[in-house]
């Protein structure tokens, strides 16, 4: 069953670097997203993309935050100069269209010392 | 944000008994719920959704009720499997929007 795909599965990173944070989504999807989930919180919605631009964004997505798709199968999430509080689990999903289920991959723990 | 919310952290079956997860919502502009498993160190799997011009969907072992009028809808499993063992999110989104708004989970436990 194809599956999307998250690397790393762990990056550590000093407070204050860049990171970019890579996914592969299932490839006859449109739709891209990032989520991400705080140790011991629910998981949040941080941005959509379609059509090679951002459909919508949280508020938790700010200007240090962004997205891109560099070619027809990677989709990636940077994060310019991180802070403490961006450690979480970094989930990418993916789905065929508006309300249509969307497919998790298994995350990316970021911890940021 | 309590949107959406599931007020049993746990809930512990027999194997071959019905689990039945709870969520509860808010936001009367919800039209699309799903439902999710998650094992540790593994993203969340969907399991079934439902749209909100239906009030009940069916795949295999896995129901999803939804009541709009108390604005509650329940994922039934049956019959519970020692695999089913997982935490079950419900999450939501409006027409507009696919920003999935996600529960805190129930940790299901399915003993032999």
């Amino acid at each position: 069953e194809p599956e999307v795909t998250q690397t790393p599965s762990h990056q550590v990173t000093q407070m204050g670097q860049e990171v970019i944070l890579r996914c592969v989504p299932i490839s006859n999807h449109l739709y891209f997203y990032w989520y991400r989930q705080i140790l011991g919180q629910k998981v949040e919605f941080l941005v959509s993309f379609y059509n090679n631009e951002i459909s919508e964004k949280s508020e938790i997505f700010d200007d240090q935050f962004s997205v891109e798709r560099p070619d027809g199968s990677n989709f990636t999430l940077k994060i310019r100069s991180t802070k403490l509080e961006d450690s979480a689990m970094y989930f990418c999903a993916s789905s065929e269209g508006p309300n249509q289920p969307q497919h998790f991959g298994d995350g990316t723990r970021l911890s940021i010392l | 944000d309590q949107q959406v919310k599931q007020n049993s952290p746990s809930l512990s079956v027999q194997e071959g008994r019905i689990s039945i997860l709870n969520c509860d919502y808010t936001n009367s502009m919800f039209d699309y719920f799903l439902w999710y498993k998650k094992y540790p160190a593994e993203g969340p799997t969907f399991l079934i959704s439902i749209s909100s011009i239906k009030d009940k969907n069916e795949d295999g072992r896995f129901t999803v009720f939804l009541n709009k009028s108390a604005k509650h809808l329940s994922l039934h499993i049956v019959p519970s499997q020692p695999g089913d063992s997982a935490v079950y999110f419900c999450a939501a989104s409006e027409d507009h929007t696919d920003k999935l708004i996600f529960g805190t989970g129930t940790r299901l436990q399915v003993f032999p």
